[in-house]
């Protein structure tokens, strides 16, 4: 089945700086990349996602670059902000294999220092 | 946008007992539904796949009998955790599948005594 690792587990930046996390996956078959914000106690939220048939997607601050050839994608998020702080994961699934089914990463702990 | 919601959002129960957790898709039909739990500090690991009308897959490790799914209408899907022990207190998150996009309800944190 599928495995996703991601890196790093914490990240610290000064507010205004990029912070950029990387995850890999194993299953080429999988087609769909989403990116989830989690703060403490609460649901993920979707912040991006990009598909196979694409290799980058921006949305303002954060943007998303696939591999596809080496089985890996990022989350860039430039500009960092204090509200940025929040634990992120990764994920991805072969929506070609029935229902969706997301294998998360293992999280990244993002801290925005101000 | 999609809403999603569940109920309880949190339970303490004593170990022994059985506790109902409902996840509802509150502007849509779900036909699948999905079921994870997250330990504190770890990522969200998926438990079974809801699908509307038939019964549930699990992933490999999941006891069914242990987590029960009920998924009777095309808006509500039900996880029961039967015989609660400590070691089953975590943070039960659903989601609903809307075309390709899961959304997530609130989740429910459980504690067990």
């Amino acid at each position: 089945g599928e495995n996703v690792e991601q890196h790093p587990s914490t990240l610290s930046v000064q507010e205004g700086d990029s912070a950029v996390i990387k995850c890999t996956y194993s299953d080429s078959a999988s087609n769909y990349f989403p990116w989830y914000k989690q703060e403490l106690g609460k649901r993920p939220q979707l912040i991006i996602d990009i598909r196979s048939n694409v290799g980058e997607k921006k949305d303002q601050r954060i943007a998303v670059t696939l591999n596809k050839t080496a089985k890996h994608f990022s989350l860039h998020i430039t500009e960092t902000q204090p509200e940025d702080s929040a634990v992120y994961f990764c994920a991805a699934s072969n929506g070609d294999q029935g229902a969706q089914k997301l294998v998360f990463g293992q999280g990244t702990r993002l801290t925005i220092n101000p | 946008g999609a809403v999603v919601s569940q109920h309880p959002s949190w339970v303490i129960c004593k170990s022994g007992t059985s506790v109902k957790i409902e996840c509802r898709s509150l502007d849509f039909q779900a036909t699948t539904m999905f079921w994870y739990r997250q330990f504190p500090k770890q990522s969200l690991m998926l438990m079974a796949t809801s699908n509307e009308g038939s019964k549930a897959t699990y992933e490999q490790g999941v006891e069914k009998d242990k987590f029960l799914i009920n998924h009777a209408s095309l808006t509500l899907s039900t996880l029961t955790v039967t015989s609660a022990h400590p070691e089953d207190s975590s943070f039960y998150i659903c989601s609903a599948l809307l075309v390709y996009e899961q959304f997530f309800g609130p989740g429910t944190r459980l504690t067990v005594l």
